[in-house]
């Protein structure tokens, strides 16, 4: 599988609202409602943050949201933080237990 | 509290072996898909694979099939990834993650991650 497509960068002022994009095909995220979506901090593990598209787990703050149209899912961040600055990635089931991991996305926060 | 515990930081030389573990505590070993994702140095997330403690079901990506094994210890809970002839290449970060199955099948999304082992191969 390929890997799946995310804007290298997204950058904005404390505050305001950004989108990061992860599109694929029909054979990942336009064919399964199982997105998720991972945040990285310089050194750290992953820690995801939505699954299954738009859910949170808990303890993540309602400011990070998740949706999907078609084969493209988007992860929101409202209100950034500084601390919101990490690299984020999207995954995707594939079908036939398989996974496939976005290019990953850096935040710079302004 | 669920944990993924890893093995530390390891310096390879160019053909030897290696196996990297990770252990796990917190919910029930045996009943859920446990697996590895490499991530090279400045690089993205590679999903390798994943076994099903219980009976050692296992799937790996096409990418990594046959270059790496996986498998497990119940009795200890622990999960393990191992190589038989390590190549400069093969230098990356190795996370263990436990799959959150949504269903009967394998399929869902890595709701824990262990710290990560550094793998480095050098001569």
């Amino acid at each position: 599988q390929s890997a799946l497509t995310q804007p290298a960068s997204v950058s904005g002022s404390p505050g305001q609202s950004i989108a990061i994009s992860c599109t694929g095909t029909t054979s990942d995220v336009g064919g399964y409602n199982l997105v998720s979506w991972y945040q990285q901090h310089p050194g750290k593990a992953p820690k995801l943050m939505i699954f299954e598209v738009s859910n949170r787990p808990s303890g993540v703050s309602n400011r990070f949201s998740g949706s999907k149209s078609g084969n493209t899912a988007s992860l929101t961040i409202s209100g950034l933080q500084a601390e919101d600055e990490a690299d984020y990635y999207c995954c995707s089931y594939a079908g036939r237990s398989a996974w496939v991991f976005g290019g990953g996305t850096k935040v710079t926060v302004l | 509290e669920v944990q993924l515990v890893q093995s530390g930081a390891e310096v390879i030389e160019p053909g030897e072996s290696l196996r990297i573990s990770c252990k796990a505590s917190g919910y029930s070993f045996p009943d859920s898909w446990i697996g590895w994702v490499r991530q090279m140095p400045g690089k993205d997330l590679e999903w390798m694979g994943i076994i099903f403690p219980r009976d050692s079901d296992t799937r790996y990506s096409p990418s990594f099939q046959g270059q790496v094994t996986i498998s497990v210890d119940k009795s200890i809970s622990t999960a393990y990834l191992q190589w038989s002839s390590l190549k400069a290449s093969n230098t990356a970060m190795y996370y263990c993650v436990r799959l959150k199955r949504i269903g009967p099948m394998p399929e869902g999304y890595f709701d824990y991650w262990g710290q990560g082992t550094l793998v480095t191969v050098s001569s």
